[in-house]
Order: C-alpha cells, then sequence, then structure tokens
C-alpha cells in the first residue's frame, strides 16, 4: 500500500515548455486534489476532482489543465511553464466529504528559469 | 468564505516546554478543522480534526487542539517538546456543507525545538 505517489519528485523547465505531473492512490479513493505550496502562503488548491470523470477548478487554476483518467490517477499540465509557476506540487486523495481526512503525495518540487 | 489565520509564522521552544500554536479561523458556518505537520522535504501528515461531538481533539504524537467557538480559535499543544516535533504545521479548515474537500490552509508555523 503505497498511499498517494506522485511523479517525478524534481523538474527544471525553461519558460515555455510544457510538462504533466503524474499523481497516483491506490486507496480506492473518490477524490483527488492539486495543491502548490509557496513560501509564506501554505497550500493554495489548483484543482480538483470529486469523482472520476469530474473536474473543477480551484483557487489558482490559471496556467494549468488536469485530467482524471481513471479513479486512481490524476494528471496536472503546464502547457506553456511560466517562472511564477516555480513551486512544490503536492497530490491528495480522499474518500470525500469536506471533513474527511487527505492523503497528501510526497510532492514535485518545480523550477521554472 | 473561510480563512484561517495562524499567530506567528515562526515559534522557538526548547526540548522538554510548551508547545503552544495558535489558530483563529473566520466561517460563516460552523467549520471543520485540521492541523497537518510537515517535515522537511516531506508531504503532509494529519496530527488530528475538529468536525464535530467533542471539543478536545487529542491527535498523533501528544498533541492535542481545543476548537473554541467563542474565541473561533483552534490552538495546538504539546505539553512537552520534544527534538522529533521540528516541522511546520498548518491550521486548515474546510466549511462544513461542502461536498468536497476543498481546504483552506493558513500560512503555517515553522517550529524549532532546541536542546
Amino acid at each position: 500500500n503505497a498511499g498517494v505517489t506522485q511523479t517525478p519528485k524534481f523538474q527544471v523547465l525553461k519558460t515555455g515548455q510544457s510538462m504533466t505531473l503524474q499523481c497516483a492512490q491506490d486507496m480506492n479513493h473518490n477524490s483527488m486534489y492539486w495543491y502548490r505550496q509557496d513560501p509564506g502562503m501554505g497550500l493554495r488548491l489548483i484543482y480538483y476532482s470529486a469523482s472520476e470523470g469530474t473536474t473543477d477548478k480551484g483557487e489558482v487554476p490559471n496556467g494549468y489543465n488536469v485530467s482524471r483518467l481513471n479513479k486512481r490517477e490524476f494528471s496536472l499540465r503546464l502547457e506553456s511553464a511560466a517562472p511564477s509557476q516555480t513551486s512544490v506540487y503536492f497530490c491528495a486523495s480522499n474518500v470525500a466529504g469536506a471533513g474527511d481526512t487527505q492523503y497528501f503525495g510526497p510532492g514535485t518540487r518545480l523550477t521554472v528559469l | 468564505a473561510q480563512s484561517v489565520t495562524q499567530l506567528g509564522s515562526h515559534v522557538s521552544v526548547s526540548e522538554g516546554a510548551l508547545v503552544l500554536l495558535r489558530c483563529n479561523y473566520s466561517s460563516s458556518v460552523p467549520p471543520y478543522l485540521f492541523w497537518y505537520v510537515q517535515y522537511p522535504n516531506q508531504g503532509l501528515q494529519l496530527l488530528l480534526k475538529y468536525t464535530t461531538g467533542a471539543t478536545l481533539v487529542k491527535g498523533i504524537n501528544g498533541f492535542e487542539a481545543e476548537f473554541k467557538k467563542s474565541e473561533t480559535s483552534f490552538h495546538l499543544t504539546k505539553p512537552s517538546a520534544h527534538m522529533s516535533d521540528a516541522a511546520e504545521y498548518f491550521c486548515v479548515t474546510n466549511a462544513g456543507g461542502t461536498s468536497y474537500g476543498k481546504l483552506t490552509f493558513g500560512q503555517g508555523t515553522i517550529l524549532t525545538v532546541h536542546p
């Protein structure tokens, strides 16, 4: 039982390049989330998927797209990376519901030059 | 809209001393409240949470928090700090009634424990 896994762990991009961050969970959770973490700002929600087949914008969705590939996998795509997207990205999942604990992956540290 | 404010971005204590990390929330509806911990270069781990029921919540590693509606607070405490408690702590909320886990994070408090 690996929980929530993310790939890659580190990535360096040049401005304008694209990439996809991968996330998978093996806990049979319905909901999945993508956050970004910036110093002094906590984590901010980028996109979420309440259930397989649905996705919705969070607090900071501009410049990102997501795909809920199946129940296990939820990917985050940067189509044209910008230096402002330099951050640590976390994927999380939970069964569903407002009071349900979210389980976080180890994070992807992305630098855009 | 809900929000949380953590008082103090850095807290420093001596090993064996009381740990007190402060959090105040703002919500138009009864909130769900969480404390998460992040160790260096790792993901986040749940310490404890308040949903309904008992207002004093006990979590892992000897931490506890008390939900005080009259003060709109959810402060995190531990009677005796250990070196392994050094980490960043986040107070988090999710307004009750929301169907999905759209969490709102505080800005975080870095706890340093001195020998």
